[in-house]
C-alpha cells in the first residue's frame, strides 16, 4: 500500500517560532509537493521538488522554505511563523512525468499559529 | 495561476447526473481530477493528456478539450459515495508544477 506520511496531524505554534513540517513517501517518487488548503481557495502550491536538493517555487512561497536531502523526505520550513500561516498543509508525491499518473497525498497537518 | 472550476457547489439527489468544469488560461499538458472527502486526503481519480481523449472510471468520466484548455468531469447516476470536493489539477509540461483549482463541493442526497 503506497504511503505519504506527514509527521504530525495537528500542531500549535507561537508567532515567531521556526516550524518544521516533515513528509516521507515510500513510492520512490521523483516529485514531492507542499500545498496549503484554505476554505474557498482550494489547494495552493507552496514549493515542489523534482529531485534531491532540487526545488522550485510554487504560487505562494513567501514565508516558507523547503529541504530535500533524501529522495523520500521533503520538509517544509516556516522561518518565523505568523498567524496568517494557520492552515492545513498537504504533502504529495508523484512520478516525474505529469502523464504517468496522479499525485498521492498525505493526511495533512493542521497548523495553528497563535 | 489557478485553473477555474465551476460550479463552486452542487447538490444532487441520488441517481442524478452532474458536470464539473475546469478551465485554464495556459496551454495544458495534462489535467488531473481528484476527490476529497471531508477530513481526508485528496484521492486521484484520473488523468487526461492533451490530444482530447476521454476517460472513464465506473460512472465517472472526463474529457479534455485541448483547443479550449478545458476539462469536464461527468458523474452519472450519482451515488451517496460521490459526495466530496472535486479538484482539477493542471500541468503545462512533463515535469511542471501541478496547480489545483479552488474545488467544487458536491453533495448527493437521498
Amino acid at each position: 500500500d503506497v504511503k505519504v506520511t506527514q509527521s504530525s496531524r495537528y500542531l500549535v505554534k507561537r508567532t515567531g517560532e521556526k516550524v518544521f513540517l516533515e513528509c516521507v513517501q515510500d513510492m520512490d517518487h521523483e516529485n514531492m509537493f507542499w500545498y496549503r488548503q484554505d476554505p474557498g481557495l482550494g489547494l495552493r502550491l507552496i514549493y515542489f521538488s523534482y529531485d534531491v536538493k532540487m526545488k522550485e517555487k510554487g504560487d505562494i512561497p513567501e514565508g516558507y522554505s523547503v529541504s530535500r536531502e533524501k529522495k523520500e523526505r521533503f520538509s517544509l520550513i516556516l522561518e518565523s511563523a505568523s498567524t496568517n500561516q494557520t492552515s492545513m498543509y498537504l504533502c504529495a508525491s508523484s512520478l516525474w512525468d505529469r502523464a504517468q499518473g496522479g499525485a498521492f497525498f498525505g493526511q495533512g497537518t493542521r497548523l495553528t499559529v497563535v | 495561476q489557478q485553473p477555474v472550476q465551476s460550479p463552486q457547489a452542487v447538490i444532487l439527489r441520488e441517481g442524478e447526473d452532474a458536470v464539473i468544469n475546469c478551465s485554464s488560461s495556459k496551454a495544458l499538458y495534462s489535467v488531473h481530477w481528484y476527490r476529497q472527502k471531508h477530513g481526508e486526503a485528496p484521492v486521484f481519480l484520473m488523468i487526461l493528456l492533451k490530444g482530447g481523449e476521454q476517460k472513464g472510471h465506473d460512472k465517472i468520466s472526463a474529457s479534455f478539450n485541448e483547443k479550449k484548455q478545458q476539462s469536464s468531469l461527468y458523474l452519472t447516476a450519482s451515488q451517496l459515495s460521490y459526495s466530496g470536493t472535486y479538484f482539477c489539477g493542471t500541468a503545462t509540461g512533463t515535469a511542471s508544477k501541478l496547480t489545483f483549482g479552488t474545488g467544487t463541493r458536491l453533495q448527493v442526497t437521498l
